[in-house]
């Protein structure tokens, strides 16, 4: 069955980029059916979609309008995985980060990443 | 953008309770609705698709009425692993996809 595999810092300073990566087993992320997601977790925002990217016959990408203008999804064929790249953090953005797969429902969730933006 | 409501935000319950708990979207969406259940230290688990279509495992004590605005999840008989957060999910108009705030369901 498909698992996503989660890596990246639990900390990250002020005005920093937030970099998580989301390894895939048992589907391709060039899949022709699936949206690969971040979505964060924190007590003040509650659950926030992030963005998502997939392929369909090209690759397109989507980003929530609170991040948009900081954040880059991008799929890595290569390595079968796909990252989140966020700009310019503030501790606003200390969350609880999942990567998901799904195009209307999340049916298959990474284990999550707790980041913390401090100094 | 569509916005989602839950209610209550807490509920408080016993072992064998029947419990609903409402969500509203801020405008018609059909029956583009998920609910997820969330335990402690773990990720959301989808429970419901498209309003009331019971995920494969899920057992049938829950279950999800409602079109539109208006969206109920129902658990009949109560169990002590059910205690948990549910969230709403609307896919009707993506992006960007849209939580409800949660509702923690309290023994």
């Amino acid at each position: 069955q498909v698992q996503l595999q989660q890596s990246g810092p639990g900390l990250v300073k002020p005005s920093q980029t937030l970099s998580l990566t989301c390894a895939i087993s048992g589907d391709s992320v060039s899949s022709s059916t699936a949206a690969w997601n971040w979505i964060r977790q924190s007590p003040s925002r509650g659950l926030e979609w992030l963005g998502r990217t997939y392929y369909r016959s090209n690759w397109y990408h989507d980003y929530a309008v609170s991040v948009e203008g900081r954040i880059t999804i991008n799929p890595d064929t290569s390595k079968n995985q796909f990252s989140l790249h966020l700009d310019s953090v503030t501790p606003e953005d200390t969350a609880l980060y999942y990567c998901a797969e799904g195009r209307d429902a999340f049916d298959i969730w990474g284990h999550g990443t707790m980041v913390t933006v401090s100094s | 953008d569509i916005q989602m409501t839950q209610s209550p935000s807490s509920l408080s319950a016993s072992v064998g309770d029947r419990v609903t708990i409402t969500c509203r979207a801020s405008q018609n969406i059909n029956t583009y609705l998920n609910w997820y259940q969330q335990k402690p230290g773990k990720a959301p688990n989808l429970l419901i698709y498209a309003a009331s279509s019971l995920q494969s495992g899920v057992p049938s004590r829950f279950s999800g009425s409602g079109s539109g605005t208006d969206f109920t999840l129902t658990i009949t008989s109560l169990q002590p692993e059910d205690f948990a957060t549910y969230y709403c999910q609307q896919f009707y108009s993506t992006p960007p996809v849209a939580f409800g705030q949660g509702t923690k369901l309290e023994i």
